[in-house]
């Protein structure tokens, strides 16, 4: 089992729908999750970053982490057509080593 | 302000040759990673540097792989010799002390060994 799953999608939604992109962990000691962004051909840019539980917004993003079900989310409003990329979720535990999932592709369509 | 910078961009290179990748990381970043990307199974870390020191080399796949760290503005990636199954796009990142400092991407360097 990995320890961060994503599902790789591609996920198409129309321009102004919400967007809800979610991941599963296992290790329990993880108490730092991140969401990256990434265009094709590109590097990852950090989008947002959450530490244990709780929501976190900014701007059109929400982050949201469960811990007690090792559930993390991003919400996308209004989602536009520069929105669609790839996105990673990332867990840590407290180091500098980050576990990443797969990635989604979100495609959203004008 | 410059953003860490990989280069090349692009290699393709013939089983059993030497693939060096470099990387300038942000000025002032005191950590930097190296990572690979590969459809199957994602972003790994393969390395990571604090202060030219390497820390965890743990997820570096075999002793073909090295890298380096002269100074804090430069770092090297090595494969000698390569191999197909390495093909993958090899990003650096460089983020300041402390855990909740964001790690910043370079564009990576997109590798075919043939």
């Amino acid at each position: 089992q990995k320890e961060v799953e994503q599902d790789p999608g591609p996920l198409s939604v129309p321009e102004g729908a919400i967007v809800s992109l979610n991941c599963t962990y296992s290790n329990s000691a993880f108490q730092y999750f991140m969401w990256y962004r990434q265009y094709s051909r590109k590097g990852p840019e950090l989008l947002m970053y959450t530490y244990s539980s709780g929501n976190k917004e900014d701007g059109r993003f929400t982050a949201q982490v469960d811990k007690s079900s090792k559930y993390i989310s991003l919400f996308i409003r209004d989602s536009q057509p520069s929105d669609s990329a790839t996105y990673l979720c990332a867990t840590a535990s407290g180091t500098y080593k980050y576990i990443f999932g797969t990635g989604t592709r979100l495609k959203v369509l004008a | 302000d410059a953003g860490v910078i990989q280069s090349p961009r692009h290699e393709v290179t013939e089983m059993g040759q030497e693939v060096t990748l470099r990387c300038k990381p942000i000025s002032g970043h005191d950590y930097l990673f190296w990572y690979r990307q590969t459809m199957m199974r994602g972003l790994e870390l393969l390395i990571y540097f604090n202060n030219n020191v390497p820390i965890d080399d743990s997820g570096m796949p075999e002793d073909r792989f090295s890298a380096k760290m002269p100074n804090a503005s430069f770092s090297t990636l090595k494969i000698q010799p390569s191999e197909p199954r390495d093909s993958a796009v090899y990003f650096c990142a460089s983020s300041e002390t402390g855990v909740t400092q964001p790690q910043h991407f370079g564009d990576g360097t997109r590798l075919s060994i043939l």
